[in-house]
């Protein structure tokens, strides 16, 4: 079975300011998908960004880019110029070749200071 | 705009007294999921739907029951609910085709349980 790890229960950045979010996964697989999440307080989750592990090129939406390490197998998320509208709660999630199971990681809470 | 929709969005049962969650659909997705996420934890998948195909998980309780009349609903059934089981349930969709793997899954705005 797949297991995700996000090692960084809280976050904080300054507003402008960059941030890494942290992930790791395990699993045996050549070929999945990963994904981060974002869920704003008493809101619904959101996609923030995908990469597809065979892709070699890291994902990037606007001011949301992935360090994909499919090696070492870690996928940090970084945002840049954080905004108020950042602060969320952020998973990070792994779906198997068969698309049939997405594991998310215990999540990082992020805050943003204006 | 194409969405998915839970109701409602907070219920309040009692112990033991079977509640229905619900959620619909407008973008037309052949697989439906149910999560339960519990505070400040990742969400777990509870079972899904491809199609009229229904996916257990193998720890997923007895007490746990789904189902989807129709492409758009999909129906979430605590037979007995205990205090353990309150919990934000999400609902969530995507679309899978043959050949085509890594299907994003979009979520609802999740339904609130609280079990008295």
């Amino acid at each position: 079975a797949q297991t995700v790890t996000q090692s960084q229960p809280e976050m904080s950045v300054q507003e402008a300011e960059t941030v890494t979010l942290s992930c790791t996964y395990d699993t045996s697989e050549s070929d999945y998908y990963l994904f981060w999440y974002k869920q704003p307080p008493s809101r619904q989750m959101i996609l923030v960004i995908r990469q597809e592990a065979y892709k070699q090129q890291n994902a990037t939406e606007n001011r949301f880019s992935v360090n994909f390490q499919k090696a070492a197998k870690s996928f940090s998320l970084k945002i840049s110029d954080s905004q108020l509208g950042d602060a969320a709660m952020y998973f990070c999630a792994y779906l198997n070749n068969a698309g049939n199971m997405l594991t998310f990681g215990g999540g990082t809470r992020l805050m943003v200071k204006p | 705009d194409a969405m998915v929709i839970q109701n409602p969005r907070y219920q309040v049962t009692q112990f033991g007294k079977p509640v229905t969650l619900s959620c619909s659909q407008t973008l037309n997705h052949n697989v439906m999921y149910w999560y339960q996420q519990k505070s400040s934890q990742a969400p777990k998948l509870l079972f899904h739907y491809y199609d009229k195909d229904f996916n257990n998980e193998a720890d997923t309780p007895d007490n746990f029951q789904s189902r989807r009349p129709n492409t758009s609903f999909c129906f979430l059934d605590i037979r007995s609910p205990g205090l353990g089981d309150a919990a934000m349930y999400l609902c969530a969709t995507s679309r899978r085709t043959s050949g085509m793997m890594g299907e994003t899954q979009y979520f609802g705005p999740g339904t609130r349980l609280l079990v008295l």
